[in-house]
C-alpha cells in the first residue's frame, strides 16, 4: 500500500538530548513537510522540502534541523536548542512542489521530553 | 502574516443533524484546504478548494475567495464525523492552519 509512515509513534527523551523523527513516503511525491501540533492548537509548519537536497524553513524552524538526501525520506531532528519540544509531530507530502497542492499526512509521532 | 479564523471553536450535534463550519482568512490566498483530524491524530484531506464549490458524499465545501471565507457543510452527521476540522491556506511560500473546530457527534 502507498502511504506515509512515521516512526516511532511515541518517543521519550531527556532534556538536552537530540532526537530524530523518521518520515518515509512511497507515493513518489516531490514535496514533504514537517508540522508541529500543540494540544488544542492547529498545525504550524517547521520545514518543507520541494525537491531532494533542498529545503526551506517554515514559521517555527528554530531548534530543528532536516535533511532530504532521498526523495522518499525527510527526517526531522529536534535539537537541544528547541526550548519546548514536547508536542505531536506530523509529516506530510504532496505530489508537486510548493504549497498549493493537496497534502497527505502520516500518523504522527508524539514526543515527550522528561 | 495572514490570519486564519475558524468558527465555532466547538460544536456538539446529535447524530443525523446538519452543520456548517466557517473559515475566514485575512488576505488573498493561493490555496485553501479542509482537513479532518480524527481522535487518534490522523489528518485526512477533505477538500482542495481555492474557490467555488465541491461535494463529496455528505460533505461539501464552498470558498468565496473575493470575500475571504470558506464554508464546510456536513449533512446527516455520524459519530465517525467527530474530531477536529481544520482549514489551511497557502500564500507565497507559507502554509497556515486555522485553530480548528472540534466537532462531537452524539449517538
Amino acid at each position: 500500500d502507498g502511504g506515509i509512515t512515521q516512526s516511532p509513534k511515541y518517543l521519550f527523551r531527556k532534556e538536552g538530548q537530540n532526537v530524530t523523527l523518521s518520515c518515509e513516503q512511497n507515493l513518489n511525491h516531490d514535496a514533504m513537510y514537517w508540522y508541529r501540533q500543540d494540544p488544542g492548537q492547529g498545525l504550524r509548519l517547521i520545514y518543507y522540502s520541494q525537491i531532494v537536497n533542498d529545503f526551506q524553513k517554515g514559521d517555527i524552524a528554530e531548534g530543528y534541523s532536516v535533511s532530504r538526501e532521498k526523495k522518499e525520506s525527510f527526517p526531522l531532528t529536534v535539537t537541544s536548542a528547541q526550548k519546548n519540544p514536547t508536542a505531536f509531530y506530523l509529516c506530510a507530502s504532496s505530489v508537486t512542489s510548493g504549497l498549493t497542492d493537496t497534502q497527505y499526512f502520516g500518523p504522527g509521532t508524539r514526543l515527550t521530553v522528561l | 502574516g495572514i490570519q486564519v479564523e475558524q468558527s465555532p471553536p466547538d460544536l456538539i450535534l446529535q447524530e443525523g443533524a446538519n452543520s456548517t463550519l466557517r473559515c475566514n482568512f485575512s488576505d488573498s490566498v493561493n490555496n485553501l484546504q479542509w482537513f479532518h483530524q480524527n481522535p487518534w491524530g490522523q489528518l485526512i484531506n477533505l477538500f482542495y478548494i481555492p474557490s467555488g464549490t465541491k461535494q463529496n458524499g455528505r460533505l461539501s465545501a464552498t470558498t468565496v475567495a473575493t470575500e475571504r471565507y470558506s464554508l464546510l457543510y456536513i449533512s446527516s452527521s455520524q459519530t465517525t464525523d467527530s474530531g477536529v476540522y481544520f482549514c489551511a491556506v497557502s500564500y507565497g511560500q507559507n502554509f497556515v492552519f486555522g485553530p480548528g473546530t472540534r466537532l462531537s457527534v452524539l449517538p
